[in-house]
């Protein structure tokens, strides 16, 4: 079957780094993608990882591990407008997105 | 990139009426979607709107209740018929192109039903 999870909430404080975990489950995979959501506002992509390694864009990294089904992403010198919640989704064989059901990163100063 | 916009916003609606959401995007995708997100939850695939032909819904969704249109490659309208309070949701409707990291998000549509 296909499987998606991530920690429901964390917490980190302004100017650290924090790192989301998503782990899955599937037969057929074209991709591991990570979006970030603002209350009340829609999805926006983040970066989208389908061979193994780590993506680097600005403050923000994807980590893909396929043989493990494990992705992470890391937020480097957090800033107060990173607060939102973070989605993990896989791409199945059929160009499915499947969704975790969202990390809630709360900054604090 | 593409660009999707959806009609309305948002909207308070009675139980017992339907509601057209419409969703246009500024150039042609291959395939379009519609989603319900919960408060608080993640997103929830109603299901994929299919060019001139009828839309493919995930378990739990059928047409009588969310009929779905896609007349063409860049418009499409989610109906919401007979609404209930449990209907109370995000509607998003996003887009892919061709490569498989090409997916798009409209603002989506704040739906209650009172």
């Amino acid at each position: 079957g296909q499987n998606i999870d991530q920690p429901t909430e964390m917490t980190a404080t302004e100017g650290a780094i924090v790192q989301i975990n998503c782990t899955y489950q599937t037969s057929g995979f074209n991709g591991l993608f990570w979006y970030q959501q603002h209350a009340g506002e829609a999805p926006t992509f983040l970066s989208y990882n389908v061979l193994d390694g780590l993506e680097e864009k600005g403050r923000f990294s994807s980590f893909l591990s396929r043989s493990k089904g494990y992705s992470y992403l890391l937020l480097k010198e957090l800033q107060m407008k990173d607060s939102a919640s973070y989605l993990c989704a896989f791409m199945d064989s059929n160009y499915q997105l499947i969704w975790g059901a969202g990390t809630k990163l709360i900054i604090k100063p | 990139s593409a660009v999707i916009s959806q009609k309305p916003s948002r909207d308070i609606c009675q139980r017992g009426t339907s509601l057209t959401i419409q969703c246009q995007v500024d150039s042609q995708v291959t395939m379009m979607f519609w989603y319900r997100q919960q408060p608080g939850q993640s997103l929830t695939l109603i299901a994929t709107a299919n060019q001139g032909s009828e839309a493919t819904y995930e378990s739990g969704f059928v047409i009588d209740k969310f009929p779905i249109s896609r007349p063409n490659l860049t418009f499409s309208t989610l109906t919401v018929s007979n609404m209930s309070p449990e209907d109370s949701s995000i509607y998003l409707c996003s887009g892919s192109g061709t490569e498989p990291y090409e997916q798009y998000f409209g603002p989506g549509t704040r739906l209650t039903v009172t």
